[in-house]
């Protein structure tokens, strides 16, 4: 069964600090990933994509890895601010399927970020 | 910048109402999908269109239907609205054009409320 699952379900820090995000997956066959970044009220956001043979993508502060093997990736967020407080959603799509040249995208519940002062 | 709107941010209506939401994206892009999304569960597909007068049921399709006439354009249907039809709807569209690898955009959110 194609699933992602996200660690920790939520997560408190302090301004400054840094953290990671987990994601581990089972689908398959596996075609990309993504992080996306959903403020309170709004829609997500993406943040960084991650293929099969890209281990690590910055985008700023945010950091992603993937280890295509043991089928886990990572969000590291450096020197956090305030305005990172948001859930953080993985999103990793299968391969193409019929109909489309794009897959299936499978979600994670995501990672409620709090970051305090 | 691809840019997703939904008709309403805040929507309140009465147990057995129709009620449309409607979703407009405006970069050509062939797919478009509609989720929901409830605390602890995250996002659930209900439906997604690949193209014009093409769609196909999710994973949670039961209640709703949609509504493709325009590529442009998006739309979910409630029947007959139920309180466990109370959530935050959220619509998003895809490229299939391979640069982009899959991104979908997604829209700001309607928030459902029915009583």
């Amino acid at each position: 069964k194609n699933q992602v699952e996200q660690s920790p379900q939520s997560l408190i820090i302090l301004e400054g600090k840094n953290c990671t995000l987990q994601c581990n997956y089972t689908v398959s066959p596996f075609s990309n990933l993504r992080w996306y970044k959903q403020d309170t009220g709004r829609g997500p956001v993406s943040l960084t994509i991650m293929t099969f043979s890209e281990n690590t993508k910055s985008n700023g502060r945010y950091t992603a890895t993937l280890d295509a093997d043991t089928k886990q990736s990572s969000l590291h967020i450096t020197a956090s601010q305030l305005s990172d407080s948001a859930s953080y959603i993985c999103v990793v799509i299968a391969s193409a399927d019929r109909g489309s040249t794009l897959g299936r995208l499978y979600f994670g519940r995501g990672t409620q970020l709090t970051v305090w002062p | 910048d691809v840019k997703v709107t939904q008709s309403s941010r805040y929507l309140v209506k009465r147990t057995g109402e129709k009620v449309f939401l409607e979703c407009v994206q405006d970069m050509d892009h062939e797919n478009m999908f509609w989720y929901r999304q409830d605390p602890g569960l995250g996002l659930r597909l209900i439906y997604f269109s690949y193209d014009v007068k093409m769609k196909e049921k999710g994973d949670i399709p039961e209640g709703y239907s949609v509504s493709r006439e325009k590529k442009e354009r998006f739309s979910l249907i409630l029947e007959s609205a139920s309180t466990n039809q109370t959530s935050m709807y959220l619509c998003a569209s895809r490229s299939l054009r391979v640069t982009r690898k899959g991104e979908q955009f997604f829209g700001p959110g309607t928030r459902l409320t029915v009583l």
